[in-house]
């Protein structure tokens, strides 16, 4: 079982450059979620999808965009990479409404 | 809005010797509680969870954790520590269920031999 899978595990990105962090699970869960985990400051949600083809903005949103085009996949993409988005990236999924959450093993973005 | 506190940090303890981490959190209701363990290099696996009833949790690995009302906290515990527990800890609530969850900083354990 696979679970969530993320890619890249890691990347160097020049500012400017836009990307995209995959995350694709095999759970079938209706909820996925894009995190930002940076030093002294937990985790911070960034977007999430309550279900396919509806997305909505977490707490910190700006400088970010997802989409929901079905239910396995959800990619976050940084449109035009600043260095204060270098961060660990986590990717995580629930089926129930009770908060479980179930995480990929994250995406390290460096932005020079 | 509500929030999560974890107010260490960073905590070392001794292998065998007992464990207590700290969260507190601020929600005008009885929330659902969570702690969730990171390995490094690893994702966030959950430990325990709270919703009602029983205010002692029992969770995976050993640990368990207290809701207190009264002080608005829901530590975690473990009896005697292994050193393969040393990790990161996530302390986090959810408003209601189905809602998004809100995570503490984090308390990141040593554990010496």
């Amino acid at each position: 079982i696979a679970g969530i899978t993320q890619a890249p595990t890691s990347q160097i990105l020049a500012a400017g450059r836009r990307m995209t962090l995959r995350c694709t699970q095999d759970m079938r869960h209706n909820a996925m979620y894009w995190y930002r985990q940076d030093l002294g400051l937990g985790l911070r949600l960034i977007h999430y999808s309550n279900t396919a083809g509806t997305t909505g903005k977490g707490e910190v949103p700006d400088g970010y965009s997802v989409s929901r085009a079905n239910t396995d996949d959800f990619p976050l993409t940084l449109a035009s990479a600043v260095p204060s988005q270098t961060s660990v990236y986590f990717c995580a999924s629930s089926q129930e409404r009770t908060g479980e959450l179930f995480f990929g093993e994250g995406s390290r973005l460096t932005v020079l | 809005a509500q929030s999560v506190t974890q107010p260490d940090i960073h905590i070392t303890v001794s292998e065998g010797a007992s464990l207590e981490l700290r969260c507190n959190y601020s929600y005008g209701a009885t929330p659902y509680l969570f702690w969730y363990v990171q390995s490094p290099g690893q994702g966030l696996q959950l430990l325990l969870k709270y919703f009602s009833g029983d205010t002692l949790v029992q969770g995976i690995k050993g640990f368990e954790a207290e809701f207190k009302r009264s002080q608005s906290s829901f530590n975690l515990r473990k009896p005697s520590v292994h050193w393969s527990d040393a990790a990161e800890y996530f302390c986090a609530l959810q408003e209601t269920s189905g809602s998004r969850l809100t995570f503490g900083e984090g308390t990141q354990l040593t554990v010496n031999p």
